[in-house]
């Protein structure tokens, strides 16, 4: 079956410093994927909808310079906290579908919980 | 606009049904889901009924349609405690459309 893979698992950084998360669809081509990110006891948050060769579309509320998304190929996409604070801290998952298979829906990913200090 | 509600908390005894409940409010959301989330990680898909369907059954689950009130529930038959998770109701318009999650119900098996 289809298979997303979140890296990495976990992250811990420092206030002020950059981290990126990379989603993968391991044995599918995906020309869109979503993130997500979920606080705690909270439902998932829609942060923005990724796009393959093409710029990301950012839900209301969300700081496109904050984080950024590149989706360079049908495999791949990053998910960038830029400048990170404390209150970035959270759990950020991605969801990816085969662009061949689409009545199956979407895979998501494990799932990358930044805590910054 | 689009949202989901569910409770947040649900408690049952290993072998009973439990049933999870789900309000939503766009009614021209096409597709309903029901995801299960494990501590600590992903979501994985339970099984997802179309709005021209009144239920949907596979193995233990049983979903359940109500379009004119907007209320979907998930029921799981004789519960065990590998059921013990977080239970999300979503919902799309579309099957490659955005997807808006509820709050979660974290189901809790009693021994």
């Amino acid at each position: 079956g289809a298979v997303v893979s979140q890296h990495p698992s976990w992250v811990i950084c420092k206030s002020g410093t950059s981290v990126k998360i990379e989603c993968r669809s391991l044995d599918f081509q995906a020309t869109t994927m979503f993130w997500y990110r979920q606080f705690p006891k909270q439902s998932l948050m829609l942060m923005a909808t990724s796009n393959e060769g093409s710029k990301a579309t950012y839900e209301q509320g969300v700081e496109k310079d904050k984080f950024l998304i590149n989706h360079a190929s049908l495999t791949l996409s990053t998910l960038t906290v830029t400048s990170a604070h404390p209150e970035d801290s959270s759990f950020y998952i991605c969801s990816a579908r085969d662009r061949d298979r689409v009545r199956y829906g979407y895979t998501f990913g494990s799932g990358t919980r930044l805590t910054v200090v | 606009g689009e949202d989901v509600e569910q409770s947040l908390f649900l408690s049952v005894r290993e072998g009973d049904s439990s049933v999870i409940n789900c309000t939503y409010t766009d009614s021209s959301s096409t597709y309903l889901y029901w995801y299960k989330q494990e501590p600590g990680a992903g979501l994985q898909l339970l099984t997802y009924i179309f709005s021209n369907m009144d239920m949907k059954q596979d193995q233990r689950l049983t979903v359940l349609l109500n379009k004119k009130d907007k209320h979907l529930s998930l029921r799981i038959a004789d519960t065990q405690t590998g059921d013990s998770a977080i239970y999300f109701c979503a919902e799309s318009m579309r099957r490659d459309d955005k997807i808006i999650f509820g709050k979660g119900t974290r189901l809790h098996i009693l021994p």
